[in-house]
């Protein structure tokens, strides 16, 4: 069964306070890996899409990385604004099959 | 370029009544996709829709029901709510779909209390 793991549930830091994000996955075969910024009362919005190990996406002050077994999602110097819950999906490399997403980290970021 | 719009944003109902929630995905797009989304649960796929026909099925009770039109806007439909119906239901639009490793965009939801 494919499955999406997230670590942690929760996260706080000081502003300028560096840190990372852990998704791992279970999958048969992956087509790609999906990074979403989720803001309180509104939909995901989508950040980045990894398809291989080693690739790296950036963004900012965010950065995306893949490998066979997991993502990160490394945050530099964040800022208030940065606060929101990140999701991370995974695709099937299996016919049709609809993303599987991991239930979020939910970061908070403190002046 | 116009996003995914969902109406309504709130939604009231009582125990036994049945909603049709409605997405108007972004133009150009042919598959919809909804997703439940609880805070003990997370996002759980409920089905996808393209060019009009049903191409994946979640694990979800037949109560649970959508459609899509011909120019790809579509609707879902929960009949019998019941109380662990309430929820966040986000709609999602992609050109192609499931499977072609295309992200998906989402609209903001409707939020279902059921009462």
């Amino acid at each position: 069964e494919d499955q999406v793991t997230q670590s942690p549930e929760a996260l706080r830091l000081q502003e300028g306070e560096s840190s990372s994000l852990n998704c791992s996955y279970t999958v048969s075969g992956l087509r790609g890996l999906f990074w979403y910024r989720q803001d309180p009362g509104k939909g995901p919005e989508f950040l980045f899409t990894l398809y291989s190990a080693g690739e790296e996406k950036e963004k900012e002050r965010l950065k995306a990385t893949l490998t066979k077994k997991e993502s990160f999602l490394h945050i530099t110097a964040p800022k208030p604004e940065d606060s929101a819950t990140y999701l991370c999906a995974v695709q099937p490399n299996s016919g049709n099959t609809p993303l599987v997403f991991g239930k979020g980290t939910r970061l908070s970021v403190i002046a | 370029k116009a996003g995914v719009t969902q109406t309504p944003r709130y939604l009231i109902k009582t125990r036994g009544q049945q909603v049709t929630l409605s997405c108007s995905p972004i133009s150009g797009h042919r598959s919809v996709s909804w997703y439940q989304q609880t805070p003990g649960q997370g996002l759980q796929f409920l089905f996808e829709y393209f060019s009009e026909t049903q191409r994946n099925k979640g694990n979800f009770p037949g109560r649970f029901s959508g459609r899509q039109f011909s120019n790809s806007r579509s609707e879902m439909n929960v009949s019998t709510l019941e109380l662990g119906d309430s929820a966040l239901y986000l709609c999602a639009s992609s050109r192609q779909g499931s499977g072609d490793g295309s992200p998906l965009h989402f609209g903001n939801g409707t939020r279902l209390t059921v009462t």
